[in-house]
Order: C-alpha cells, then sequence, then structure tokens
C-alpha cells in the first residue's frame, strides 16, 4: 500500500508567477484535501476534491485552484504568487464514507521571493 | 464554526518526565477529535484519534488523550517522554463538509514539544 507523494519537495519562483504542486493519492482513496501551512502555523484548509470535483473550500481566493483526475491524483494551481503564498503546502488523501483516515504526504516547500 | 485552541506554543520537559500538551475546541454537535505529530520538514502522521465511545483514546507509542466533553478539552498526555518525541503536535477537529459524506480538518496552531536530556 502506497501512501501520499507530492512533488516537487521544494520550489522557489517569483513573484506574480504561477506553480502547480502534484500529489498522488494513497492507493483506493478517492478524496483529496489541500492544506497550506504557513511558518509557525498549523495548517489551513484550502480545498477539496471529491470526485473530480471541488466538494469544499477555505477562505483562499481564486487565484488558488485545483483538479482531481480521474486516477484519484490531483494537482493544486496558484497565479499571481504573493510573498505570503510562501508556505508548506500538504496533500491528504482520504476514502469518502469510511470514517477519518486521513493520509498526509510530506509536503511541497514554496518559497516566494 | 469549528476552532482549535492550542495556548502553548511551546513546551520543554526533560526526558523521561511526564508531559501534557492542551488542546480546547469550540462545542459542537458530534464532534471528531484528532492528534496529528509533524517531525521537522515532514508532513503530518496521525497520533489518535476520537470519533466515539471511550473518552480515553491511545496511541502505540505511549501517548493517550482524553476527551471532556463538559470542558471542551482533548488533552494529549505521556508518563514518561524520549528525545525521539521531540516534534511539532497539532490538535484538529473534524468539520462536515458539502454534503455530509466528507470532513476538512481544523487545526490548531501547534505545540512545540522540546524534550531535553
Amino acid at each position: 500500500e502506497t501512501g501520499v507523494t507530492q512533488s516537487p519537495t521544494h520550489l522557489i519562483k517569483t513573484r506574480g508567477q504561477q506553480v502547480t504542486l502534484r500529489c498522488s493519492s494513497q492507493s483506493g482513496h478517492n478524496t483529496v484535501s489541500w492544506y497550506q501551512q504557513a511558518l509557525g502555523q498549523g495548517p489551513q484548509f484550502i480545498f477539496q476534491y471529491y470526485r473530480e470535483e471541488e466538494n469544499g473550500r477555505g477562505n483562499f481566493p481564486p487565484r488558488f485552484s485545483g483538479l482531481q483526475f480521474p486516477n484519484y491524483s490531483s494537482e493544486l494551481n496558484v497565479n499571481a504568487l504573493e510573498l505570503d503564498d510562501s508556505a508548506l503546502y500538504l496533500c491528504a488523501s482520504s476514502l469518502a464514507r469510511t470514517g477519518f483516515g486521513y493520509t498526509f504526504g510530506s509536503g511541497t516547500r514554496l518559497t516566494v521571493v | 464554526a469549528q476552532s482549535v485552541t492550542q495556548l502553548d506554543s511551546q513546551v520543554p520537559v526533560f526526558e523521561e518526565a511526564p508531559v501534557e500538551l492542551r488542546c480546547n475546541y469550540s462545542s459542537s454537535v458530534s464532534v471528531y477529535l484528532f492528534w496529528y505529530v509533524q517531525y521537522p520538514n515532514q508532513g503530518l502522521q496521525l497520533l489518535l484519534k476520537y470519533l466515539s465511545g471511550s473518552t480515553l483514546v491511545e496511541s502505540i507509542n505511549g501517548f493517550e488523550a482524553e476527551f471532556n466533553k463538559s470542558q471542551t478539552s482533548f488533552h494529549l498526555r505521556k508518563p514518561s517522554v524520549h528525545i525521539s518525541d521531540t516534534a511539532e503536535y497539532f490538535c484538529a477537529v473534524s468539520d462536515p463538509l458539502r454534503g455530509g459524506a466528507t470532513n476538512k480538518l481544523i487545526f490548531g496552531t501547534g505545540t512545540l514539544l522540546a524534550v531535553q536530556p
């Protein structure tokens, strides 16, 4: 049973650029959630994808968008990067209607300069 | 909306001493609570969870947490800590999303457990 894998592990971008982060779900999981963890803070919910549709969204602007593919992998896209977007981005997969077993990836560390 | 408060940003403790990391949540019906641990430069690992039943839940590495509805708390305890327990600990509460089939997690700001020799 594979866990959640995220790529890349580290990324440096310039303000105003666009970035795509990727996540492969744990085998058998059909739901993917993305969280942003700023330095010294707890993770904040960005959005969740279930059955390839956005199933809920936190307090993040529209320039944060995502996709879920038929194999349940997912992408997080951020447009017009701002310095405050610098954070650890965590992906978590789960299986809907089976309880609360979230598996987190190791994250992508994004630095915006 | 649900919320979680971890009052202690850092807890220093000597090895083999007991420790308690505090967590309080906002009152809600059918609350589900979690503790996650994050080692440096890693993602989150589930330590233990309370969904229903016994109010005392235990992890495989000696941690335990007690759900206290009247005090809206879910404090994490360990009777004797090791150097390897040094990490950031996050308390979280589950919040249902549209349709009720899935949930999101609302995290506290974390507590750094610093175990000293």
